[in-house]
């Protein structure tokens, strides 16, 4: 069974931490991406890698690094926890999109900050 | 304008109901579909793709029109498990996707 795993499901956070959000896949996937998702405004994509190593801003990169340094894992990293960060994250993997590969999701992790 | 849209809804139906959404595009060149579907504090899961001769899995059926840029889901038959967010995905290319915000649907007995 295909599996993205995100090995923090809940955590509680003091404005100013430095906060690690951990993925690793399975499936020798090229494709990474860390979304996060809140109400009413659906999923935002932060980052994506497409290779090791390799990594592209998404569309709200603002306060979040990633690292790639090997295939199956993809590191989401908030130098400097703010209140506005508080959300659901959700890290998702997939191979070639264009080719109609299925994207799969990790179960989220669900940060606050305080 | 968001290059994906959805009616957020809610959409409240009663059970056996048809019920039918939209989500309309503004990338002409998207190459693929997606229809996933995510439950209460749950991740988004694959429902079904959406092919340009129109699919249908059951009781769901996805469409896809390009002159119009917009693909489709019909839920025949709801049932109370059928409650969720529905989300379109958008693909450009082999690592560009969009998703639209979602249509919350609500089975009611």
């Amino acid at each position: 069974d295909v599996k993205v795993t995100q090995s923090s499901r809940y955590l509680v956070k003091r404005t100013g931490e430095k906060v690690f959000l951990e993925c690793v896949q399975d499936m020798d996937h090229e494709n990474m991406f860390w979304y996060r998702q809140d109400p009413g405004l659906g999923l935002r994509l932060i980052y994506f890698s497409y290779d090791v190593k390799m990594k592209e801003k998404g569309d709200i990169p603002e306060g979040y690094s990633v690292s790639r340094e090997k295939k199956e894992r993809f590191s989401l990293i908030l130098e400097s926890a703010s209140t506005n960060q508080t959300s659901m994250y959700l890290c998702a993997s997939s191979g070639a999109l264009a080719s109609g590969n299925t994207i799969y999701f990790g179960e989220g992790s669900w940060l606050t900050v305080v | 304008r968001k290059e994906v849209e959805q009616d957020p809804g809610p959409f409240n139906v009663p059970e056996g109901a048809t019920v039918a959404f939209n989500c309309t595009y503004s990338n002409s060149a998207s190459q693929s579909f997606f229809w996933y579907r995510q439950d209460c504090r749950k991740e988004p899961k694959l429902l079904m793709s959406v092919y340009s001769s129109g699919n249908e899995d059951g009781r769901f059926t996805a469409q896809l029109n390009r002159a119009s840029q917009y693909i489709s889901l019909l839920i025949r038959d709801s049932k109370l498990s059928d409650s969720a967010t529905y989300l379109c995905v958008v693909i450009y290319n082999n690592n560009d996707m969009r998703f639209g915000a979602g249509t919350r649907l609500t089975v009611k007995p």
